[in-house]
């Protein structure tokens, strides 16, 4: 059984330049979860997704955007990239609530 | 905005020695759940409790959830080299479906 795929693994980007990171959850499971992992803040969440609906939003700013595909494949997407924007990006997909499963991540370092 | 606070933060012990790791909150939650993260990649689920006062074992891992949902505790017994990694505990409260994450304990097992 796949676990939940992300893509790209590591990313460096330039400051105000905008991402895409790309989720494929678990065959099966409808909700995608993002979670922001820095050394100082820990997993903060950013969004949750479920049959192409945003359900839940954290408190990062409207830069930060996600969106869930028919076949619950999800993206993330930052815009004007900011040195702070560093960190592991997260997700995580489950069948049912909060019985997560999560990714590897992907490695965003902005420069 | 609901906190959950881990003690210790870091945690370096000998192969054999036993230790416990706390999560506390002033916030009631429905559930809470345990995560090991190791470098490079993505939490995994340990556990989840979902009743004031329920016990779970894993092996050697031992999960208390506190009787009023606001606390809860990870004891390792005769650790070993492959405890080594991040603990991390999560929770959700009743009127959301999102997950928030503790501040998380580094440990370290020296054989």
């Amino acid at each position: 059984k796949a676990g939940v795929t992300q893509t790209p693994r590591y990313l460096i980007k330039t400051r105000g330049q905008q991402v895409t990171l790309s989720c494929s959850p678990i065959s099966g499971h409808r909700s995608v979860s993002w979670y922001q992992q820095t050394p100082g803040q820990g997993l903060q969440f950013l969004f949750e997704y479920f049959s192409e609906t945003q359900r839940n939003k954290g408190n990062f700013p409207g830069r930060f955007s996600g969106r869930q595909f028919s076949n619950s494949r999800s993206e993330m997407n930052v815009s004007t990239l900011e040195l702070g924007d560093s960190a592991l990006y997260l997700c995580a997909s489950s069948r049912e609530t909060l019985n997560y499963t999560f990714g590897s991540g992907t490695r965003l370092t902005v420069v | 905005t609901q906190l959950l606070e881990q003690s210790p933060q870091f945690l370096s012990i000998q192969e054999g020695e036993n230790l416990t790791v706390y999560c506390n909150s002033s916030s009631v939650f429905s559930s809470l759940q345990w995560y090991r993260q190791e470098p490079g990649e993505g939490p995994v689920l340990l556990v989840t409790v979902v009743t004031g006062g329920e016990v779970k074992k894993l092996k050697r891992l031992t999960f208390q959830f506190g009787d009023a949902r606001k606390d809860s505790s990870l004891h390792i017994t005769a650790a070993q080299p492959g405890d080594t990694g991040l603990y991390l505990c999560a929770a959700a409260s009743y009127n959301t479906d999102k997950l928030i994450f503790g501040t998380g304990t580094r440990l370290q097992v020296f054989p």
